[in-house]
C-alpha cells in the first residue's frame, strides 16, 4: 500500500466550489477505485477504472467526476452538485480488477466544507 | 441488491480474550472475502482474506471461516492485545455485468481491547 499516494491530506471546500483530489500509484496496477467513508457507513464505491481512458460509476457517483488519462493517476473531482461532500475519501488500486483481487488503499483525503 | 451486513458494530473485550466478528452477504456468486483493519485516521489494511474454494484460513492469531451455504463468514482473533483495537471491515466481491469484480464493504466493527 505504500505505492499509493493521495493529496492533499486535508481539503477545504467553499460552497459552490469544485475541488479535485489526487491519487497516484506506482504499483503498475490496472484497476483503481475511489471510495467515500462516512462514520458508521463503511466504504462506499464512487467510481472505478479498469484501464486507462475507461471508468465506470459506482454506487454513489452523483456529484462526482473522474478521469483516467494515465495508468498511474485517477483524480476525483467533487463538484458543487455534491451537496454533502464532507467525508474521508480513499483511493485504492488492484492489479487487474478481475476476480478476487486484494485492493490496496492510499492514506486518504479528508474533505471539509467551510 | 448487493449487501454485506456486519455485526456487532462495537465489541469490547479484555486483553487475552477472543473476538469474533460476523458478516453475511447476499450474492451467492461472491467468491472473495477480505478483511481490513483500519486504525483511527489511517488507511484500511488487509489482514486476511479467503476465497470460496476453502472453508477456513488461519494466520497466527487471526482466522477466517466461510460458510457458502449460509452465505456468512467470520473473523476470529485469539489472545487479543491492546494493539488489536481498531475498526475492522469485511467485504465480499460482486461481479458486475461487465465482468468487473468490485468489493462491497460491511459497515465496520469497532474493537476495543482493554488491558
Amino acid at each position: 500500500d505504500g505505492g499509493i499516494t493521495q493529496s492533499p491530506k486535508y481539503l477545504f471546500r467553499k460552497e459552490g466550489q469544485n475541488v479535485t483530489l489526487s491519487c497516484e500509484q506506482n504499483l503498475n496496477h490496472d484497476a483503481m477505485y475511489w471510495y467515500r467513508q462516512d462514520p458508521g457507513q463503511g466504504l462506499r464505491l464512487i467510481y472505478y477504472s479498469q484501464i486507462v481512458n475507461d471508468f465506470q460509476k459506482g454506487d454513489i457517483a452523483e456529484g462526482y467526476s473522474v478521469s483516467r488519462e494515465k495508468k498511474e493517476s485517477f483524480p476525483l473531482t467533487v463538484t458543487s452538485a455534491q451537496k454533502n461532500p464532507t467525508a474521508f475519501y480513499l483511493c485504492a488500486s488492484s492489479p487487474h480488477g478481475g476476480g478476487g483481487e486484494t485492493q490496496y488503499f492510499g492514506p486518504g483525503t479528508r474533505l471539509l466544507v467551510l | 441488491g448487493e449487501n454485506v451486513e456486519q455485526h456487532p458494530s462495537t465489541l469490547s473485550v479484555q486483553e487475552g480474550d477472543s473476538a469474533v466478528i460476523k458478516c453475511t452477504y447476499s450474492d451467492s456468486a461472491s467468491n472473495y472475502f477480505p478483511w481490513y483493519k483500519q486504525e483511527l485516521g489511517k488507511r484500511p489494511q488487509l489482514i486476511i482474506d479467503i476465497r470460496s474454494n476453502v472453508g477456513e484460513k488461519k494466520d497466527q492469531r487471526i482466522a477466517v471461516t466461510l460458510n457458502k451455504t449460509a452465505k456468512h463468514f467470520s473473523l476470529h482473533i485469539t489472545e487479543t492485545q491492546p494493539e488489536d483495537s481498531a475498526v475492522y471491515f469485511c467485504a465480499a466481491s460482486i461481479k458486475e455485468n461487465t465482468g468487473f469484480q468490485k468489493l462491497v464493504f460491511g459497515t465496520g466493527t469497532r474493537l476495543l481491547v482493554s488491558p
